[in-house]
C-alpha cells in the first residue's frame, strides 16, 4: 500500500537550532516525493521536490531509498519557518498526491 | 485574483441545507481536485477531474456531489451533511493529471465548512 507517515504532529525548536521534519513512505517502485508547506492564513504551497535537489528557504530534503525516508532539514531555524509541513508522494499509477498527516513546526524566539 | 480561487471562504449550514462550494482556476490547467482537511486526519483526496471527466472518487459519501462544467471550474454540491463533515475543503489544480515530478498542484485558500 502507498502511504506517507510523518511521525511528529508537533515539532518545537528555538530560533537558530537545527530542524529535521521526518517523513517515511511506503511505495513499490521509484517514488516522487515533495514537501508542501502551509503558513498561517496562507494556502498550501509546494516547498520543494526531491527530483530538483534544490534548497528552498534554506531547507533541503534527501531521498533515502534504503530507509524509505525523505526528511526535511534546515541547519538554522527562523521564526518565519513556523508553519504546517506536509510530506507527499506522487503515485505512478494515477499521478495523484498522497499526503502525510502533517507536522506543525513551531520556532520559538 | 490569479491562481486558484474558492468561494465562499466560510460556510455554516444546517444538516438539511443544500449548498455548493465553487472553485475556479486561472492557470490553464486540465486537472482539478477536491481535498478534505480535518483537524485530526491527513489531507484526504475526495475527487479528481481530468479534462472535465471524473477519474477518481475515493469512496466519498453521496451527500457530496462534484461537478466540473469546464476545465476552469469545479463545484462541490453539499446535501444533508453531518456535523463530522465540518472541515476545510481545498481545491487544487495541476497542468495535467499524470505522474511527473514537475506536475505541481496549486491549491486554493479553502472553504471552512461548519455543519450544525
Amino acid at each position: 500500500a502507498q502511504r506517507v507517515t510523518q511521525p511528529e504532529k508537533l515539532l518545537s525548536v528555538f530560533k537558530g537550532a537545527p530542524v529535521e521534519l521526518k517523513c517515511n513512505y511506503s511505495y513499490s517502485g521509484s517514488p516522487e516525493l515533495f514537501w508542501y508547506v502551509q503558513y498561517s492564513r496562507q494556502r498550501l504551497q509546494l516547498l520543494l521536490r526531491h527530483i530538483s535537489r534544490e534548497s528552498i528557504k534554506g531547507f533541503t530534503a534527501d531521498l533515502n531509498k534504503g530507509e524509505t525516508s525523505f526528511h526535511l532539514k534546515k541547519p538554522f531555524a527562523q521564526e518565519e519557518d513556523s508553519a504546517m509541513y506536509y510530506c507527499a508522494l506522487s503515485s505512478l499509477a494515477t499521478g495523484k498526491l498522497i499526503f502525510g498527516q502533517g507536522t506543525t513546526l513551531q520556532v520559538k524566539p | 485574483e490569479t491562481g486558484v480561487t474558492q468561494t465562499p471562504r466560510h460556510l455554516v449550514m444546517g444538516m438539511t441545507n443544500k449548498k455548493s462550494l465553487k472553485c475556479e482556476q486561472h492557470l490553464g490547467h486540465n486537472a482539478m481536485y477536491w481535498y478534505k482537511q480535518s483537524a485530526k486526519k491527513p489531507l484526504e483526496l475526495m475527487f479528481v477531474y481530468s479534462l472535465e471527466e471524473r477519474v477518481e472518487n475515493n469512496s466519498v459519501p453521496s451527500r457530496f456531489s462534484p461537478e466540473c462544467p469546464n476545465s476552469s471550474h469545479l463545484f462541490l454540491h453539499l446535501h444533508t451533511l453531518q456535523p463530522e463533515d465540518s472541515a476545510l475543503y481545498l481545491c487544487a489544480s495541476s497542468q495535467v493529471l499524470g505522474f511527473s515530478s514537475y506536475n505541481e498542484q496549486f491549491f486554493g485558500p479553502g472553504t471552512r465548512l461548519t455543519v450544525l
